[in-house]
């Protein structure tokens, strides 16, 4: 099974930071990761899949980059409504979802 | 909008079963495949199971084979995830969550609803 890590597990930033996670896999996933957002006590929100592309609708200041092994959610400059819980998944065509662990945004 | 509701959570004994719901609203529903994922703050989120767009595909992780049962109901636009001989490490929030493939599945989700609480304890 593939195992996915994220690092920091906590992340404090101020307003207007340039916030970075790092997403490993344990194995080669090619670009297939998928990034949500989540705030306590609710749904899951979806940002990018395909490891770079964003969901219609998302802000532009979040981005997503990385393949084979380590990826990357940048924000650009973060906003008040951008504190939260972030979670990449791993995916492929044999009926494979993996989640990482989490890294909590709060703030400074 | 977009949205999926779940509902049936609860208090359960060990061995015990429950039933899960899900009503979906604002899309086609018989067009997406759907997903239940479990949460819980040591694991996180962790996805239990999938039923194909046309219910002709279900596949489950491996804690939960031969106890929890998937199925679809199109003509209510509901999902249902029936749990039997539940444990103890089967606590957990559980979301009902679209998948983003139409008349596909892609394996990523892209409606999620806030959750159920099933908790198993005697």
């Amino acid at each position: 099974d593939i195992q996915m890590t994220q690092s920091p597990s906590t992340l404090s930033a101020s307003v207007g930071d340039r916030v970075t996670i790092t997403c490993r896999a344990s194995q080669n996933i090619n670009n297939w990761l998928a990034w949500y957002q989540q705030k306590p006590g609710k749904a899951p929100k979806f940002l990018i899949y395909k490891a770079s592309t964003l969901q219609s609708g998302v802000p532009s200041r979040f981005s997503g980059s990385g393949s084979g092994t380590e990826f990357t959610l940048t924000i650009s400059s973060l906003q008040p409504d951008d504190f939260a819980i972030y979670y990449c998944q791993h995916y492929n065509n044999y009926l494979e979802a993996a989640f990482g662990p989490g890294t909590k945004v709060d703030i400074k | 909008q977009k949205q999926v509701v779940e509902s049936g959570g609860g208090v359960v004994q060990p061995g015990g079963s429950l039933r899960l719901s899900c009503v979906a609203s604002g899309f086609s529903f018989s067009d997406y495949g759907m997903h239940w994922v479990r949460q819980t703050p040591g694991k996180g989120l962790e996805w239990v199971a999938f039923i194909k767009y046309d219910g002709g595909k279900k596949n489950y992780v491996d804690s939960v084979k031969g106890r929890f049962t998937i199925s679809r109901d199109d003509s209510k636009n509901m999902l249902s995830l029936q749990m039997s001989s539940l444990r103890p490490e089967d606590t957990a929030v559980y979301h009902c969550a679209k998948d983003a493939g139409y008349g596909t599945t892609f394996y990523y989700m892209d409606v999620w609803g806030e959750g159920t609480t099933v908790i198993v304890s005697s």
